[in-house]
């Protein structure tokens, strides 16, 4: 069946560090996988994509790494400040659901220490 | 950025009534609307896919009866919990994608639903 996991439920950094969550996904169907924050009592913000076709794509402080060989996804926080504390979520869209859904991990809670 | 709203933000109902969460793309047509569920600690669940004009799909162990989903147009879709029960309390999310987007989807803020 289809899921996605994550190896750590819980990341506890100080602030300026440098963040890594990782995530295990396992349908090789899918071609597009996203990671969302997620602050308590509110829907998840949308941080950055990637599409199968490309191993890295960095945004601003973030970076998202594939290996599809491992499906494997990561994401890394530079200088992890305070404000990005909070629920992390990898969802993937497996290619052979037909509505384009998404298919969300199980989460890592980020805790950053001033 | 594209916007969603959902309506209302937190409810509190008694247990047997039915509870209507209303969502909105605020700058957007949408015309798939989805429906997640999210416990506590847990991950977005998806309940049900809905594109405009046309029947919900939803997914393996939902009711179609109980959680009756409407997206009667491209800016609104309604999830409807009917003869509501504690175990359906949670957190309902809806999420909305462009027209013009292959994959990306707009979430809306959640409703907090308690049922007593």
């Amino acid at each position: 069946g289809e899921s996605v996991g994550l190896h750590l439920p819980t990341l506890s950094v100080q602030e300026g560090d440098n963040s890594i969550i990782n995530c295990a996904y396992s349908n090789s169907a899918s071609d597009y996988f996203i990671w969302y924050k997620q602050e308590s009592g509110k829907g998840p913000q949308f941080i950055i994509d990637i599409r199968s076709n490309m191993d890295k794509r960095q945004g601003q402080r973030v970076t998202v790494l594939l290996n599809k060989t491992v499906k494997h996804l990561s994401l890394q926080i530079a200088a992890t400040q305070p404000g990005d504390s909070a629920v992390y979520f990898c969802a993937e869209n497996p290619t052979n659901t037909g509505f384009q859904k998404l298919v969300f991990g199980t989460g890592t809670r980020l805790l950053v220490s001033p | 950025g594209a916007v969603v709203s959902q309506h209302p933000s937190w409810v509190i109902c008694k247990s047997g009534t039915s509870v209507k969460i209303e969502c909105r793309s605020l700058d957007f047509q949408a015309t798939t609307m989805f429906w997640y569920r999210q416990f506590p600690k847990q991950s977005l669940m998806l309940m049900a896919t809905s594109n405009e004009g046309s029947k919900a799909t939803y997914e393996q162990g939902v009711e179609k009866d109980k959680f009756l989903i409407n997206h009667a147009s491209l800016t609104l879709s309604t999830l409807t919990v009917t003869s509501a029960h504690p175990e359906d309390s949670s957190f309902y999310i809806c999420s909305g994608r462009d027209r013009w987007s292959s994959y990306e989807q707009y979430f809306g803020p959640g409703t907090r639903l308690t049922v007593t």
